[in-house]
């Protein structure tokens, strides 16, 4: 099982559709998640960090399934602009380090 | 606030030259990275500072050399570009080694010819 996998899509939603990701990672011991967004040609941004069950930022909802080992993005009200890559990132304990996992992204299409 | 900046944006390169991808930051942050991305591979990281004075090898170190002589600046150097080299990089920065809030750069675009 690879350490962090994330369905590549891409998912084609109408403006105003909810739409969800997910990502499922290996490391149990992980505490903390990360989702960033990025645009095609662009750097990732960060978009929202997860480190309980779940954090909520206007329509975008991080949430974590510890027992299941997944997290999850969940975008509300899609709009346009929400097209993009979105990438899960888990931190592990890499000896004295810790090293980020990043997964390969969702690639999210919102049609007018 | 220029955050980070990286330089060159693009570059074309004939294999067996050498190269510096520059990065500085202006937010005094900690930690730096340089990543690259490529298509089905994702972000890979090359190599990384924790702090000013020392560096560390990421998961794809080889060929690449990095160093990091005061917080702002973190040069990355291909001593002898090969064409699989070819590839977006992206340097990053981060407030502390432990957190997975990195800040990237706008990339660098580099093909190896």
């Amino acid at each position: 099982r690879k350490e962090v996998e994330q369905d590549p899509g891409p998912f084609n939603v109408p403006e105003g559709a909810t739409v969800a990701f997910n990502c499922t990672y290996s490391n149990s011991a992980s505490q903390s998640f990360f989702w960033y967004r990025q645009d095609c040609r662009k750097e990732p941004k960060l978009l929202m960090s997860v480190y309980s069950s779940s954090n909520e930022d206007g329509r975008f909802t991080a949430q974590l399934n510890r027992a299941s080992q997944y997290i999850s993005l969940l975008i509300r009200d899609s709009k346009l602009s929400d097209s993009a890559t979105y990438l899960c990132v888990v931190p592990q304990r890499a000896g004295n380090n810790r090293k980020l996992i990043w997964g390969l992204g969702t690639s999210l299409a919102v049609n007018p | 606030i220029a955050g980070i900046t990286q330089a060159p944006t693009s570059q074309i390169l004939a294999a067996g030259r050498r190269m510096t991808l520059r990065c500085t930051q202006d937010m005094r942050h900690n930690a730096m990275y340089w990543y690259r991305q490529d298509l089905g591979l994702g972000l890979r990281l090359i190599h990384y500072s924790n702090t000013a004075g020392t560096t560390g090898k990421g998961e794809v170190p080889d060929g690449y050399s990095v160093s990091r002589a005061n917080t702002d600046d973190f040069p990355l150097t291909l001593a002898s570009a090969v064409p699989s080299q070819t590839s977006v990089y992206f340097c990053a920065s981060s407030e502390r080694p432990t957190t997975g809030e990195l800040f990237f750069g706008e990339g660098s675009r580099l093909t190896v010819l």
